[in-house]
């Protein structure tokens, strides 16, 4: 079966300091991958989507990046956190489908509470 | 990409049945109609998703509209655990999910 595992499960980090989460999928092969930033009270909102590997799309400008160096990985950095970049980052994957069907469900993993102080 | 609406909060007495609706009037042909639901401090959950016809499986059932620009979620008997906001979303382009803001179930013990 397929499984999706994020860590770390909390973060508290400085203002200024990297940022490295990282995402893989098990029991797949080529997924979407999907990196989600939740804020506090807020919706969930897409920050980048990857059909392959080294194929990035960003939705929303941001002092984030992404990458996808293996089929069934994918991490999201920064080189210098905000405070605004607080929030609860969500990875997803789903199948890669031919015929632009998306008759699949998504897979979310259990997410990183990212504090920056 | 085709957008949804659905109404902001609802209430429901436990035990009882629950219709989410949800209005997808720019729906294309090929978008299949996707339900999730978050419960608190967790990621979405996958609910069930359907095309043109309507779907059932050990959650809930998606009844669909003949003319596909509705459709809503049944859970046929509310409990308190399935208080959470429900998602109605049509995958974009490149299959990415894009969340409205849902509506937040309330079960009443």
């Amino acid at each position: 079966s397929q499984t999706i595992h994020q860590w770390p499960a909390t973060l508290v980090q400085p203002v200024g300091s990297p940022l490295s989460l990282e995402c893989t999928v098990e029991g797949t092969s080529n997924p979407n991958l999907y990196w989600y930033r939740q804020a506090a009270g807020r919706g969930l909102q897409l920050l980048f989507y990857s059909v392959g590997i080294g194929q990035i799309s960003s939705e929303v400008p941001q002092n984030l990046s992404a990458s996808r160096p293996q089929d069934r990985q994918f991490i999201l950095s920064s080189k210098k956190l905000l405070l605004s970049d607080s929030g609860f980052y969500l990875c997803a994957w789903s199948p890669r489908l031919t015929g632009g069907l998306t008759n699949y469900g998504y897979t979310f993993g259990s997410g990183t509470r990212l504090t920056v102080v | 990409d085709a957008k949804t609406t659905q109404p902001n909060s609802m209430e429901s007495n436990e035990e009882e049945p629950v219709h989410l609706p949800c209005n997808h009037s720019t729906i294309s042909g090929t978008d299949y109609i996707h339900w999730y639901r978050q419960l608190p401090s967790q990621g979405p959950e996958y609910v069930i998703h359907g095309l043109t016809s309507n779907v059932n499986n050990r959650m809930a059932s998606l009844a669909i509209a003949e003319d596909r620009k509705s459709s809503t979620l049944i859970l046929h008997r509310a409990t308190l655990r399935d208080a959470a906001v429900y998602y109605c979303i049509l995958p974009g382009s490149a299959r990415q999910l894009t969340f409205g803001s849902g509506t937040q179930l309330t079960v009443l013990p």
